[in-house]
C-alpha cells in the first residue's frame, strides 16, 4: 500500500498565473480533504471532497477549487496566485465513516 | 471562532526523560482529538487519537490525556528518542470527521542526546 501520494513534490509558479496539484488517497479510502500549511504554521483546512463532491469547505477564497474523480483521486487548483499562496499544499484521505485521516507528504508551492 | 492552541511552541529534552507537550482548545463541541507528528519535509503523521467521552488512552511509549472541563489536551512521551524530535500538533474535529480538522501551531521538540 502506497499510502496518500501528491505530485509534484515541488512547483514555482509567478505572480497570476494558476496551478494544479494532484492527490491519491490511500487505498480503500473514499474522503479527500486538502490543507494549506504556511511555513511555522499548522495546517489550514481547505476543502474536503466525497463522492466527487466539495462537502465542507474552510475559509478559503473561490480562486481555490477542486475535483474529485470516480477512482476517489483528487486534483487542487488555485487561479491568479498570490504570494501569500506560497506555502505546503497537504492531502488527507480518510473513510468517510472512520477516524483517522492519513496525510501525504505534500506539494512545496513557491509563488515568485 | 474555532482554535486550537499549544501552549509552548518549543521544548527540549534530555534522550531517556519523558516528554509532555501541552495543548489548549476552545470549542466545546469538539469530539475527536488527533495527535500528529511532522518531521521536516514530510506530512503530518498519526500518533494517537481520543475521543470526548474518555479521558486517557495509551499507546506504544505515548500516552494521551483529555479533560473537558478546562478543554486541555496533553501528549506524553515515555523515554523519548532522538527519533522524536518533531513538530508536534494537536487537532480538533467536530462529528468525528478526521479529514476536516482544525490544528494550533505545533510544539517543536527537541531531544539532546
Amino acid at each position: 500500500d502506497a499510502g496518500v501520494t501528491q505530485s509534484p513534490t515541488h512547483l514555482i509558479k509567478t505572480r497570476g498565473q494558476q496551478v494544479t496539484l494532484r492527490c491519491s488517497p490511500k487505498s480503500g479510502h473514499d474522503t479527500v480533504s486538502w490543507y494549506q500549511q504556511a511555513l511555522g504554521q499548522g495546517p489550514q483546512f481547505i476543502f474536503q471532497y466525497y463522492e466527487e463532491e466539495e462537502r465542507q469547505r474552510g475559509n478559503f477564497p473561490d480562486r481555490f477549487s477542486g475535483h474529485q474523480f470516480p477512482n476517489y483521486s483528487s486534483e487542487l487548483n488555485v487561479n491568479a496566485l498570490l504570494l501569500g499562496d506560497s506555502a505546503l499544499y497537504l492531502c488527507a484521505s480518510s473513510l468517510t465513516q472512520g477516524d483517522n485521516a492519513f496525510f501525504g507528504p505534500g506539494t512545496r508551492l513557491t509563488v515568485l | 471562532g474555532e482554535s486550537v492552541g499549544l501552549h509552548l511552541p518549543t521544548l527540549s529534552v534530555q534522550e531517556g526523560d519523558n516528554s509532555i507537550i501541552n495543548c489548549a482548545y476552545s470549542n466545546s463541541a469538539s469530539d475527536y482529538f488527533i495527535w500528529y507528528k511532522q518531521e521536516s519535509g514530510k506530512g503530518p503523521q498519526f500518533i494517537i487519537d481520543i475521543r470526548s467521552n474518555m479521558d486517557k488512552r495509551q499507546g506504544q511509549r505515548v500516552t494521551v490525556l483529555l479533560n473537558k472541563t478546562v478543554k486541555h489536551l496533553s501528549l506524553q512521551i515515555a523515554a523519548t528518542q532522538p527519533g522524536d524530535s518533531a513538530v508536534y500538533f494537536c487537532a480538533e474535529n467536530i462529528e468525528t470527521n478526521a479529514g476536516k480538522s482544525t490544528f494550533g501551531d505545533g510544539t517543536t521538540l527537541t531531544v539532546k542526546p
